[in-house]
């Protein structure tokens, strides 16, 4: 398809309840990313994938943070045990090779610790 | 990563050309400037990217001078759709991660 999609659009979790969150990237691209938007306007990098393979993790809270990008799957992100500052909306995104800064984005999924 | 300064908010009238400006002081031989667009409950929207003098696409216009320590993006005819944030990244090109910072919330008014 022409758009990233993400899955759900809104998911709700108690404080320490797992939370799971999905990602179809647009046909053909090579390059996911994670992005936290947590305050109106202040991103945060996760995680960045090339093919099904970990392209940079420098921003992954590693100890409850996990991702996968797996052949003929959506990617995916987990948060175990979700803490209230998790509460944000996650965006993922993809690129072809190459295309470096120019990115496209899904719509997020707004995630809502209570 | 190179850190960009950009105004907080601009406010603009229907018709008007709008210039937002960002400082990147720091910003390195191999680094390219890119803009992007966002929509309250949307995903950033790539607008436009460039190294040096001008870019012009379709919907907007990039400046870069010659020392590329900033750069203006230019909105020709806002209308009130064009409301939106608007960021300025400075990042290698082909080294993908973006780093956002706080934007410029952009308010077209009739």
């Amino acid at each position: 398809g022409e758009e990233v999609a993400q899955t759900p659009k809104h998911l709700v979790r108690g404080e320490g309840q797992k939370a799971k969150l999905y990602c179809a990237p647009i046909k053909g691209h090579s390059y996911v990313f994670w992005y936290q938007q947590v305050l109106k306007n202040e991103f945060k990098f996760l995680i960045s994938f090339q093919n099904e393979n970990v392209f940079d993790e420098t921003g992954m809270p590693k100890e409850r943070f996990s991702a996968k990008c797996l052949p003929n799957s959506p990617c995916s992100l987990e948060i175990q045990a979700t803490k209230l500052e998790d509460s944000a909306v996650y965006f993922c995104a993809s690129t072809p090779s190459g295309a470096g800064m120019e990115q496209y984005f899904g719509p997020g999924t707004r995630l809502t610790v209570t | 990563l190179a850190k960009t300064t950009q105004p907080i908010s601009m406010d603009s009238y229907e018709g008007q050309e709008v210039n937002i400006t960002c400082s990147h002081n720091n910003i390195a031989t191999n680094d390219y400037i890119t803009w992007y667009q966002q929509f309250p409950s949307q995903g950033p929207r790539f607008i436009i990217q460039g190294y040096k003098t001008k870019v012009t696409n379709e919907v907007a216009s990039l400046f870069i001078p010659a020392d590329r320590k900033s750069s203006t993006l230019s909105l020709p005819r806002v209308s009130l759709s064009d409301t939106a944030v608007y960021y300025c990244l400075v990042a290698l090109s082909g080294y993908s991660t973006l780093t956002f910072g706080k934007g410029t919330m952009l308010l077209v008014s009739p």
